[in-house]
C-alpha cells in the first residue's frame, strides 16, 4: 500500500521557523494536503494543492514541493501551533483511497 | 456556514451494532462527497471511504471494505457510518469530512467518540 512518511517529531523555540516534511515517490505526480490537529480537536486544513492556503489560516504556514518531498513551514512559531500535522497525498494513479502520512508531533519549546 | 455536525458519542459491546450520523449545512449536501476517517487512541488519521451522497457512489480504503459500511440519506443532508458487529478494536475517535476525491477535506465535523468495552 501506498505510503507517506513523515518525521515523528520537531522541536522548534518560538520565532524560529519549523519544518516538516513528508515523502514519497508520487509526490512528484500528485498534491499534497496538510492538517494540523490539536489536542481534543478535529483536523485543519492549513495546506492544499502543495502550497495553496485556505482563507482564515495565518500567512506564516506556507507549503512547498521538490521532487519526492513537500515540506510545510511554519515561520515565526507561536506557542498556538503546537499540534500534529499530518500530509495527504494518492498514489500514482490519482484515484481514491488517499492516505494520510503518520503525522508530526510539532513541539514549541 | 458550511457545518457538519456529528451524532453523540457510544458506548457499546462487543458484536452489537451501530450507526453513527454527520449532517451537514450551509452548502449543496449533493454536490460534495464525505469521507470517514478513523483515529485510534493515541494514534494518527486512516481514510475508511467516501461517498458521493448526489447518488450515493461509495468508495472504501482496502483496509476497511467488508468492516464497515458507509450510506447517505441526502433528503435530510445526513451521511452515516454503520457496523454490523463491533469489535473492540473499532474504539476510536470518527471523523466525517467534506472532501473532494484525492484532494482535500476542506470542513470537519466535531467527531463522535466510540467504546466498545464488555
Amino acid at each position: 500500500s501506498y505510503e507517506l512518511t513523515q518525521p515523528p517529531s520537531v522541536s522548534v523555540s518560538p520565532g524560529q521557523t519549523a519544518r516538516i516534511t513528508c515523502s514519497a515517490d508520487a509526490l512528484p505526480k500528485q498534491y499534497a494536503y496538510w492538517y494540523q490537529q490539536k489536542p481534543g480537536q478535529a483536523p485543519v486544513l492549513v495546506i492544499y494543492k502543495d502550497s495553496e492556503r485556505p482563507s482564515g489560516i495565518p500567512e506564516r504556514f506556507s507549503g512547498s514541493s521538490s521532487g519526492t518531498t513537500v515540506t510545510l513551514t511554519i515561520s515565526g512559531v507561536q506557542a498556538e501551533d503546537e499540534a500534529d500535522y499530518y500530509c495527504q497525498s494518492a498514489d500514482s494513479s490519482g484515484t481514491y483511497p488517499v492516505v494520510f502520512g503518520g503525522g508530526t508531533k510539532l513541539t514549541v519549546l | 456556514e458550511v457545518q457538519l455536525v456529528q451524532s453523540g458519542a457510544e458506548v457499546k459491546k462487543p458484536g452489537e451494532s451501530l450507526k453513527i450520523s454527520c449532517k451537514g449545512s450551509g452548502y449543496s449536501f449533493t454536490s460534495y462527497w464525505i469521507g470517514w476517517v478513523r483515529q485510534m487512541p493515541g494514534k494518527g488519521l486512516e481514510w475508511m471511504g467516501i461517498i458521493y451522497p448526489g447518488d450515493s457512489d461509495t468508495r472504501y480504503s482496502p483496509s476497511f471494505q467488508g468492516q464497515v459500511t458507509i450510506s447517505a440519506d441526502k433528503s435530510i443532508s445526513t451521511a452515516y457510518l454503520q457496523w454490523s458487529s463491533l469489535k473492540a478494536s473499532d474504539t476510536a475517535m470518527y471523523y466525517c469530512a467534506r472532501v473532494v476525491p484525492a484532494a482535500e477535506a476542506d470542513y470537519w465535523g466535531q467527531g463522535t467518540l466510540v467504546t466498545v468495552s464488555s
